[in-house]
């Protein structure tokens, strides 16, 4: 059972650019949370999905910041007009209920 | 403003010791607690979940949980230098659809 897929691994993008991040949660799973870590930081949450619907998006901020988990297809993380203060780890991590969750390996975003 | 509070560290402990991690949280409606293991530059690994009050073992982990005292520990048995990591405490109320809350981590070296 291939565990929880993110791509790309490392995302270099220009102030003013879009990030977009993605993420396939473990098979049979059907909770999505997204994570970011900035750098000796402790994880801090997002958004959490399901298919086709945002549960929680406490966490995002309002502007800037998207994401969806579509009927088909991963779940994207959307970050338009980046600035140097996005550069972080952004982790997925997926569920099969409310309980354990399991991380993908992370996508790296450097602004320049 | 719910909140997982772990000492930074670094904990140092010669290698054969026990490793004693601790982790304390403010929301009294708290019902799951986990421990994750995080390598420096890779993602979360779970290692531990518990849910009610007492001791649970794994292996060479033991996972403490005091909920009168909302106190949550990892005890690592016979630790070894692969266990130098940084230990990241989460907690959720398991109320439904929450997502974690996690501490800032404990950096554990385990001296050979």
């Amino acid at each position: 059972n291939a565990g929880v897929m993110q791509n790309p691994r490392h995302l270099v993008r220009r102030r003013g650019q879009e990030a977009r991040l993605r993420c396939s949660p473990m098979k049979g799973h059907s909770h999505v949370y997204w994570y970011r870590q900035l750098p000796e930081e402790g994880l801090k949450f997002m958004v959490y999905l399901q298919k086709e619907n945002i549960i929680d998006e406490s966490g995002m901020p309002k502007e800037r910041f998207s994401a969806e988990f579509p009927k088909e297809g991963p779940s994207i993380l959307r970050i338009q007009q980046v600035v140097r203060g996005d550069s972080a780890a952004y982790f997925c991590a997926s569920s099969p209920t409310s309980y354990e969750q399991y991380f993908g390996p992370g996508t790296r975003l450097t602004v320049t | 403003q719910k909140e997982v509070e772990q000492n930074s560290g670094p904990l140092s402990v010669p290698e054969g010791a026990i490793a004693s991690l601790n982790c304390t949280y403010s929301d009294r409606g708290s019902q799951s607690f986990f421990w994750y293991r995080q390598y420096s530059g890779k993602s979360p690994e779970l290692i531990m979940s518990i849910y009610s009050n007492g001791d649970k073992e794994d292996g060479r982990f033991t996972a403490q949980l005091n909920k009168a005292s909302q106190y949550v520990s990892l005890l690592i048995r016979d630790s070894q230098p692969s266990d130098s990591a940084t230990y990241l405490c989460a907690v959720n109320l398991n109320s439904g659809n929450t997502p974690l809350v996690f501490g800032k981590g404990t950096r554990l070296s385990v001296i050979a």
